[in-house]
């Protein structure tokens, strides 16, 4: 399995573009999350879906969409990229094969200038 | 309110030298804890996790933890750091039914030779 992957690994943004963050999985998770991780701030959770068809907010969901497209893909979606979402992205899975963890994967760093 | 408490920001420890990080939660039952670890760079890799039974945890790397309901803690720890030891270290609890984990804000771990 190859687990939790990210695309891009790494984005720059002018400030006002938009873009949409990939991840996908292989392990049948029915839950997968967004978060973002901030120097001192820990990760934050952006958005969840836990199980298909169905997402909710987290802590820090301005400026973001998600999409779960289907039970492997869940999608991150920046409409007009801000300076304050200079961040590196973490998306996350859990249940199924892994039950009762979130198992990561590797991060987006993105840049809005 | 749900919230988990890592003391230390940063931690300097020698090379060979024991390690205890500290990990408080607050939640009223037994909640599911993990230890995940982050490496320059890297996504969160899952270290150990506590669900019920034992309250001494082995996990990857060396590294152990101990669950103590009196104190609300979960404490790692390691008996001999290596300098491949540095990294980031995050203790989360999973509670209630959408699975979302409560994060600390993690501790820095440098390791001098």
């Amino acid at each position: 399995n190859a687990g939790v992957t990210q695309t891009p690994k790494f984005q720059v943004l002018k400030t006002g573009q938009s873009m949409t963050l990939q991840c996908a999985q292989d392990m049948n998770h029915n839950s997968m999350y967004w978060y973002r991780q901030d120097p001192g701030m820990g990760l934050r959770l952006i958005y969840y879906s836990a199980s298909e068809g169905t997402t909710d907010k987290g802590e820090v969901p301005n400026g973001y969409n998600v999409s779960r497209l289907n039970k492997r893909e869940f999608s991150l979606r920046l409409e007009s990229a801000a300076p304050s979402q200079t961040s590196v992205y973490f998306c996350a899975g859990h249940g199924g094969l892994a039950a009762d963890t979130q198992y990561f994967g590797p991060g987006t760093r993105l840049t809005v200038l | 309110a749900q919230s988990v408490t890592q003391p230390d920001i940063h931690i300097t420890v020698s090379e060979g030298a024991s390690l205890e990080l500290r990990c408080n939660y607050s939640y009223g039952a037994t909640p599911y804890l993990f230890w995940y670890v982050q490496s320059p760079g890297q996504g969160l890799q899952l270290l150990l996790k506590y669900f019920s039974g034992d309250t001494l945890v082995q996990g990857i790397k060396g590294f152990e933890a101990e669950f103590k309901r009196s104190q609300s803690s979960f404490n790692l720890r390691k008996p001999s750091v290596h300098w491949s030891d540095a990294a980031e270290y995050f203790c989360g609890y999973n509670a209630g039914n959408n699975r979302k984990l409560i994060w600390g804000l993690g501790t820095s771990l440098a390791v001098n030779p």
